[in-house]
């Protein structure tokens, strides 16, 4: 199972509003709405920050949002903020009933 | 508060054997799918294992499959990693996950997602 496509890095200044893509197949991305977003600051465990595609757990600002076109997801965040810098990393069901990551993007807030 | 806290990891030889252990509290464990992920240092995340609440059913990450070995004890709130044949890249810091699931009617179902993480132990690989 390969890893689904992030972009190594994306930044943004803030209070504005960035996006960062995750890129599969029609056998996990494409083929199923369980698609998941984390969060990880350096030497912290990750925080699951969407699931569903475009479901936020309780306690997650607003600011983050989720979305799926084909075989690409997509997390926003808007509002950009300092404590936004952190990987991120996409995550979805596959039709191996396995779960697969992305490559893990990292954001800089300028 | 729900907590996992992992343990076992330390630094074995290629070829050897290690058992990982995460202790759950805080919820109903026997009701909940667990996984393992791990993280090489400086990598991205990666997904290794999977385990119904039951026990009945458990997933394998292509990685790990005949060497790896996920197992759970309900009664003690814990669940393992059996790893052998443990190989340099298998180095990593290993996490316990809890699945995000959602009841209704009396049914519960697995959001595929991983809501509750440890802190994560970390095993090296390296002679």
């Amino acid at each position: 199972q390969s890893a689904l496509t992030q972009p190594a890095s994306v930044s943004g200044s803030p209070g504005q509003s960035i996006t960062i893509s995750c890129t599969g197949t029609s056998s996990d991305v494409g083929g199923y709405n369980y698609v998941s977003w984390y969060q990880q600051h350096p030497g912290k465990a990750p925080k699951l920050m969407i699931y569903d595609v475009s479901n936020r757990p309780s306690g997650v600002s607003y600011r983050f949002s989720g979305s799926k076109s084909g075989n690409t997801a997509s997390l926003t965040i808007s509002g950009l903020q300092a404590e936004d810098e952190a990987d991120y990393y996409c995550s979805s069901y596959t039709s191996s009933s396995t779960q697969v990551f992305g490559t893990g993007t990292k954001v800089t807030v300028l | 508060e729900v907590q996992l806290v992992e343990s076992g990891g330390g630094l074995v030889q290629p070829g050897g054997s290690l058992r990982l252990s995460c202790a759950a509290s805080g919820f109903t464990f026997s009701s909940y799918a667990m996984n393992w992920v791990r993280q090489a240092p400086g990598k991205g995340l990666e997904w290794v294992s999977a385990i119904s609440g039951s026990g009945g059913s458990t997933y394998y990450a292509d990685s790990v499959k005949g060497r790896f070995t996920i197992s759970r004890d309900n009664s003690k709130n814990t669940l393992y990693l059996q790893m052998n044949s443990l190989r340099a890249e298998d180095t990593a810091l290993y996490y316990c996950t809890k699945d995000l699931t959602y009841c209704t009617g009396g049914s519960c179902y697995s959001k595929n997602a991983f809501d509750i993480w440890g802190q994560g132990t970390m095993v090296t690989v390296s002679s």
